[in-house]
């Protein structure tokens, strides 16, 4: 099982370009998750799908749009890129259950410059 | 917003020392986790405890919870240098369990 794959792993975009972060888990998993992770700021998550076909935001969703294609596959799109958009965007997954069940799994990431 | 805050940012110790980071949380939970990230790559599940547990084991990690303190803490015993990384602790969001709320983490760093 390859787990979470994310393309590209790295991407250079100027100002007002747009680009599509692909992810894709073969764990069957029913949730997927976009986050950034900046220096000093930690992981935060920009949306999120609970099941196929819901979406929700997160804490810092302004600037992207997300689709959950289907069960295994969750894209995240800027449509027009700014500076502060430069970060490392890492896509998770995690199965339905609670409890033990509840971690998630992540990608390797995908580092994106703009300039 | 974050909810966990992990203790201290950074950390740097010789080979075969114990390394302890302590977790900081605000809300009532239902189970707390712990993470590693290796440099440029993924964050990894290290442990998860839940609410009603005090201490959990996992090889050379220990993992304590103090639900009336709101804060935990993750023990490396004798270090390596592959546990070069950086620790985070995450939360469940309370009455959710789809999301997690992160710490900012804890920067380790052995020594050889």
């Amino acid at each position: 099982n390859a787990g979470v794959t994310q393309t590209p792993k790295f991407q250079v975009l100027k100002t007002g370009q747009s680009m599509t972060l692909q992810c894709a888990q073969d764990m069957n998993h029913n949730s997927m998750y976009w986050y950034r992770q900046d220096p000093g700021m930690g992981l935060r998550l920009i949306y999120y799908s609970a099941s196929e076909g819901t979406t929700d935001k997160g804490e810092v969703p302004n600037g992207y749009n997300v689709s959950r294609l289907n069960k295994r596959e969750f894209s995240l799109r800027l449509e027009s890129a700014a500076p502060s958009q430069t970060s490392v965007y890492f896509c998770a997954s995690k199965s339905l259950g609670s409890g033990s069940h509840n971690e998630q799994f992540f990608g390797p990431g995908t580092r994106l410059t703009v300039l | 917003s974050q909810q966990g805050e992990e203790d201290p940012q950074a950390l740097s110790i010789q080979e075969g020392e114990n390394a302890t980071m302590n977790c900081s949380y605000k809300t009532s939970i239902n189970n707390l986790q712990w993470y590693r990230q290796n440099s440029g790559r993924g964050l990894v599940h290290l442990i998860l405890i839940r609410s009603n547990e005090r201490e959990k084991h996992s090889g050379r990690l220990r993992v304590t919870l103090d639900t009336s303190k709101k804060s935990s803490s993750l023990l490396i015993t004798a270090s390596r240098a592959a546990d070069t990384a950086s620790y985070f602790c995450a939360t469940d969001e309370p009455g959710n369990n789809r999301k997690l709320i992160w710490g900012l983490g804890t920067s380790l760093a052995v020594n050889p």
